[in-house]
């Protein structure tokens, strides 16, 4: 099983909401990954898990605000969002470096696309 | 991780081969080279990656140039769902865990009928 599912696929949600997107894997990877991608953009990563812990924040502001409950799971809540946030967020996971073997695939998911109004 | 640059769009006929060019001609001697691409509307998907070598696997070829400045990804038979943008990207590979990937513009690919 090679699949990242996130939930929900579509999102829309007022500046006063508090709403939370969540992410699941079953591959045993231990690195989770948000990303944010605006339209017609590339990909920025937001936030990095490993075992767990957060070990890359790349200056989001505190309204996103990520959890990693287990191995499996992966949320993002979300609280006092801009209509600028709106955007799809994916998630992805790797597999933790085993010493020579580089396992540095990311496996994403289809991504929740998000609108702040 | 080095910058790499792609031609923001190309098009290739069904059934032909699509050889996607990428340039990194500041990439350091640890840094991979690592193909995604990312269909409309659809989470990026890993392609392959290598080194030195040239690598192929079930989706595509990567030929890596013996300076190692530039690469290019062949899709051997384009089918129209080949239609996806390509990020090329250059990854450190420190040994450590967990990593940032870094996606620059890309390239569109449109394979037409």
């Amino acid at each position: 099983d090679t699949e990242v599912t996130q939930t929900p696929k579509h999102l829309v949600m007022g500046m006063t909401n508090k709403k939370s997107l969540k992410c699941e894997q079953h591959m045993g990877h231990r690195a989770m990954y948000w990303y944010k991608q605006k339209a017609k953009k590339p990909p920025e990563l937001m936030f990095v898990y490993s075992y767990e812990k957060l070990s890359i924040n790349e200056s989001v502001p505190s309204r996103f605000s990520p959890e990693c409950p287990n191995s499996s799971l992966l949320n993002l809540h979300l609280h006092a969002l801009q209509p600028e946030d709106s955007a799809l967020y994916l998630c992805a996971s790797s597999q933790e470096r085993v010493a020579w073997k580089i396992t540095d695939t990311q496996y994403f998911g289809p991504g929740t696309r998000l609108t702040v109004l | 991780d080095a910058k790499t640059t792609q031609p923001p769009s190309m098009d290739c006929a069904e059934g032909r081969a699509a050889n996607l060019p990428c340039n990194h001609s500041t990439i350091s001697g640890n840094e991979y080279v690592y193909w995604y691409r990312q269909i409309h509307s659809q989470g990026p998907q890993y392609i392959i990656h290598g080194l030195k070598n040239n690598e192929t696997n079930e989706m595509a070829s990567l030929i890596i140039t013996e300076d190692r400045k530039s690469s290019t990804l062949i899709l051997p038979h384009a089918t129209l769902r080949d239609t996806a943008v390509y990020y090329c990207i250059a990854l450190f590979n420190s040994g450590g865990s967990n990593y940032k990937l870094t996606f620059g513009k890309g390239t569109l690919l449109t394979v037409n009928p």
